[in-house]
């Protein structure tokens, strides 16, 4: 399964709602997650099963989407949020991310 | 609190070997699937390697399956990566990642909760 994420750069001002997408090649279900990662740091889970935070996550961060199309909402950006982030499904074997959204700040 | 601590990177010749080791602490090893991922310089994630608690089970990418053998030592509270026949496409950051809670039914196999800050490896001559 491919994931591909759009678009591969994102430039938000701080305070605007920021949208990124992700496809998958053939239906993943809701067995999808979504990671920020920024440099030289672990990468941090946001959202799996599509759509339910994890712990810890702020609310502004929210996921929709099932089947093959998929959305990361961030609904009023901070400026530790300025980040790379990427889709993962998981699905079957092998598990598959996508090439990552890099949000910026305009 | 959960830590992921990857060591053994470094530079090593195209051809040779290395191992990784990630280092747990802060929860019950024992009980958690675990994985390898890594990222290429200026490339995004990619998953490489699984395994189970019982290391019964192993899973592998394509891309490194018959050169790497993933393992762990559960009284250790440790993951291993056994890395051999290194190319230089393997050149990356190796990060550990924590998988579901065997025992917990509710969790989803294939979700990484915890990953570590990752050790990096340099395959070239």
């Amino acid at each position: 399964i491919v994931m591909t994420q759009s678009p591969a750069t994102l430039s938000v001002s701080p305070g605007e709602r920021a949208t990124l997408s992700c496809r998958a090649s053939e239906s993943v279900n809701s067995n999808l997650a979504w990671y920020q990662h920024k440099p030289g740091q672990a990468p941090r889970l946001l959202i799996y099963s599509a759509s339910t935070r994890a712990t810890g996550i702020p609310a502004r961060f929210s996921g929709s989407g099932s089947g093959t199309e998929f959305t990361l909402t961030i609904s009023s950006l901070q400026s530790e949020d300025f980040a790379l982030y990427y889709c993962q499904h998981y699905n079957n074997w092998p598990r598959g991310f996508g090439q990552g959204t890099k949000v910026e700040i305009k | 609190e959960v830590q992921l601590v990857e060591s053994g990177g470094g530079l090593v010749q195209p051809g040779g070997s290395l191992r990784l080791s990630c280092a747990a602490s802060g929860f019950s090893f024992s009980n958690y699937e675990m994985n390898w991922v890594r990222q290429a310089p200026g490339k995004g994630l990619e998953w490489i390697s699984y395994i189970s608690i019982s290391v019964n089970t192993k899973y592998y990418a394509d891309s490194v399956k018959g050169r790497f053998t993933i393992s762990r030592d559960n009284a250790k509270n440790s993951l291993y990566l056994q890395m051999n026949s290194l190319r230089a496409e393997d050149t990356a950051i190796y990060f550990c990642a924590r998988d579901r809670d065997y025992y917990d039914p509710s969790a989803d196999r294939g979700v990484f909760d915890y990953w570590g800050q990752g050790t990096l490896v340099t395959v070239s001559s």
